[in-house]
């Protein structure tokens, strides 16, 4: 299957301050990308979609202002969680979708943990 | 849009074959069913989808039922790294769209424990 690149995989940060996490397409052009979030113990929660070139659709509840989504190629994709607080603390998943796969794939994901 | 019921658990013998049941009951007729993966701590992972035949690929084969209303997930010889939560997922057609922005929605899922 196509392959999808997330980094970092970890990445622990101080209250208050902002942290990116990147997703890339390796082998093909992500026209559509999704971010998710996974509480311990539960599913993936669907954040965003973003379509490259366009302004991410949130899902009712993320805050846009606080969860800034750039999909400003067709084989990246960013999230910033900015002035991150411990409740932010949470396993973060990309997933991408184009070249002609009906199917999308899933990045490793980033364990953020905000101390 | 077409809801998914899952048995919350499962266990299955080393070797033998895993059989996952989907319920998607109120799926429409152009909705396709998936089937992702989640191993513990990683991202998921595709799996198989169909809209009516069955499918099968180097991971699994699908089997749906002529009703569409359910369908069945077979791993034909399951190994200890099989072990993971199984989503069946009906993505609602309407969003569906020349850019393929079709929305992955994730239940809980089924539980599969995979016992040597």
């Amino acid at each position: 299957g196509a392959v999808v690149s997330q980094h970092p995989s970890r990445v622990i940060c101080k209250s208050g301050t902002s942290v990116k996490i990147e997703c890339r397409s390796l082998d093909f052009q992500a026209t559509t990308m999704f971010w998710y979030r996974q509480f311990p113990k539960q599913s993936l929660m669907l954040m965003a979609t973003s379509n490259e070139g366009s302004k991410a659709t949130y899902e009712q509840g993320v805050e846009k202002d606080k969860f800034l989504i750039n999909h400003a190629s067709l084989t990246l994709s960013t999230l910033t969680v900015t002035s991150a607080h411990p409740e932010d603390s949470s396993f973060y998943i990309c997933s991408a979708r184009g070249g002609g796969n009906a199917e999308a794939f899933f990045g490793q994901g980033t364990r953020l943990t905000v101390v | 849009d077409a809801k998914t019921t899952q048995p919350p658990s499962m266990d299955c013998a080393e070797g033998r074959a895993a059989n996952l049941p989907c319920n998607h009951s109120t799926i429409s007729g152009n909705e396709y069913v998936y089937w992702y993966r989640q191993i513990h701590s990683q991202g998921p992972q595709y799996i198989i989808h169909g809209l009516k035949n069955n499918e099968t690929n180097e991971m699994a084969s699908l089997i749906i039922t002529e009703d569409r209303k359910s369908s069945t997930l077979i791993l034909p010889h399951a190994t200890l790294r099989d072990t993971a939560v199984y989503y069946c997922i009906v993505p609602p057609r309407k969003t569906y769209s020349g850019a393929g922005s079709y929305q992955l929605t994730f239940g809980k899922g089924t539980k599969l424990s995979v016992i040597p």
